[in-house]
């Protein structure tokens, strides 16, 4: 499967623990998002990546957030001091550079339980 | 301001056509999409509309846009029981890379 992948697809953890999640893009996508989508919602935006750098974040992701990519590969998302309000599914997308559109095929996201 | 906003449900009998719109608030929209989600499955780009066309044909999929009223719709033809699913409608804006989402339409197909 060359899909775009994420680990865990589930995650049950306890207020105040730290979790942290793993995207898998497209081999020669170097484009990466994260989205967070709560229920009934559509997903939003959370931050973006080319290649390892990441270019833009939203106002969404408070200082318990954060993420990386170092190699320009694979991407975690680590939240710190869960919050019940954590409680989503946290979404990965990735995407090839250049031109004004650009598809972003996402992974089955990790859907997060704060308990 | 970013907003996009769809009806939140619709129901159709098997075989007949659906239309599921949608409106944004964003006039430098550049791409608009609509995204299929399945229950326990990422979600699926349907298709897509440049912001300076009109309208799309995708086999039993057609997008009309209408840049004026900034409204956007999604007609399938012959709906199946296989269609059931939401649909999200999104845009991109010049100069951005993220897209932005509506709260989706839950669309159920029944006999």
């Amino acid at each position: 499967d060359t899909g775009v992948s994420q680990d865990p697809r589930h995650k049950i953890t306890k207020r105040g623990q730290n979790v942290t999640f793993r995207c898998d893009p497209i081999s020669e996508h170097n484009r990466l998002y994260w989205y967070r989508q709560t229920l009934g919602q559509g997903p939003e935006f959370l931050t973006y990546f080319q290649n390892e750098a990441q270019l833009e974040k939203s106002r969404l992701l408070s200082d318990r957030f954060s993420a990386e990519r170092p190699k320009g590969s694979f991407s975690t998302l680590e939240i710190q001091r869960t919050e019940q309000g954590d409680s989503a599914m946290y979404l990965c997308a990735s995407s090839t550079a250049g031109g004004h559109y650009n598809e972003q095929f996402f992974g089955p996201g990790t859907r997060l339980t704060v308990l | 301001g970013e907003d996009v906003e769809q009806s939140l449900f619709l129901s159709v009998r098997e075989g007949d056509s659906s239309v599921i719109n949608c409106t944004y608030t964003d006039s430098s929209s550049t791409y608009l999409y609509w995204y299929k989600q399945e229950p326990g499955a990422g979600l699926q780009l349907l298709t897509y509309i440049f912001s300076n066309m009109d309208m799309k044909q995708d086999q039993r999929l057609t997008v009309l846009l209408n840049k004026k009223d900034k409204h956007l719709s999604l007609r399938i033809a012959d709906t199946q029981t296989g269609d059931s699913a939401i649909y999200f409608c999104a845009e991109s804006i010049r100069g951005y890379n993220k897209l932005i989402f509506g709260a989706g339409t839950r669309l159920a197909v029944h006999p």
